[in-house]
């Protein structure tokens, strides 16, 4: 168990419909990262945020947004979804800042868009 | 970031040691090398990163080679559970964002 939790687990909608997902930082971390896994695109980095603000955008399409609260939860909001947002979505935590930080990871939210 | 090459795939028995090699031939002087692996859609979980000098905790042992161009990642007793997909990725030290970049990885399958 990394300490990182994500609701819910499992998420099954509709094409063009919005949905959220949440995740809790292991106790003390300051830093959230969120990744999305789909078949033919590997694990890819999407956003970090660090102690409310946003730090770093990786391949994040305009429909997704998150948001890190004042008690460090973040969520990802994904909206306008399409077949292809079928992924396995990964919240991870780690420290701070330092690149040689561990970043712990979740154990995913598996969204399903029909 | 810079770029690893590791086997798509590789095999070893039970109780035996696995030796998961990879290749980072363009490392630069202030990057670590980190392994992670991803056991069946599990979330990604740490395993050992290392600068130069080879490092051992519970889980497995890292041999960074002296021109730090490749290394090895050593589980000593192979068990079923270590069945998954071992990343190797190279993170800069003073890199701007400290997002991880994951490649292809190793398919360990562990045989009985």
């Amino acid at each position: 168990d990394s300490g990182v939790t994500q609701t819910p687990k499992h998420l099954i909608t509709a094409t063009g419909q919005r949905v959220t997902l949440r995740c809790s930082p292991r106790s003390g971390d300051l830093s959230v990262y969120w990744y999305q896994q789909s078949l033919d695109q590997g694990l890819q980095f999407l956003i970090q945020y660090y102690n409310g603000e946003e730090r770093a955008k990786g391949n994040i399409l305009e429909r997704f947004s998150a948001q890190q609260f004042p008690d460090l939860h973040s969520e990802l909001n994904l909206s306008s979804l399409e077949l292809g947002d079928s992924a396995l979505y990964f919240c991870a935590s780690s420290t701070g800042l330092a690149v040689q930080e561990t970043q712990y990871f979740g154990p995913g939210t598996r969204l399903l868009v029909l | 970031d810079a770029k690893t090459t590791q086997p798509p795939s590789m095999d070893c028995a039970e109780g035996r040691a696995a030796n998961l090699p990879c290749n980072h031939s363009t490392i630069s002087g202030n990057e670590y090398v980190y392994w992670y692996r991803q056991i069946h859609s599990q979330g990604p979980q740490y395993i050992i990163h290392g600068l130069k000098n080879n490092e051992t905790n519970e889980m497995a042992s890292l041999i960074i080679t002296e021109d730090r161009k490749s290394s090895t990642l050593i589980l000593p007793h192979a068990t079923l559970r270590d069945t998954a997909v071992y990343y190797c990725i190279v993170r800069a030290l003073y890199s701007s964002a400290s997002k991880i970049i994951f490649g292809s990885g190793t398919r360990l399958s562990i045989r009985p």
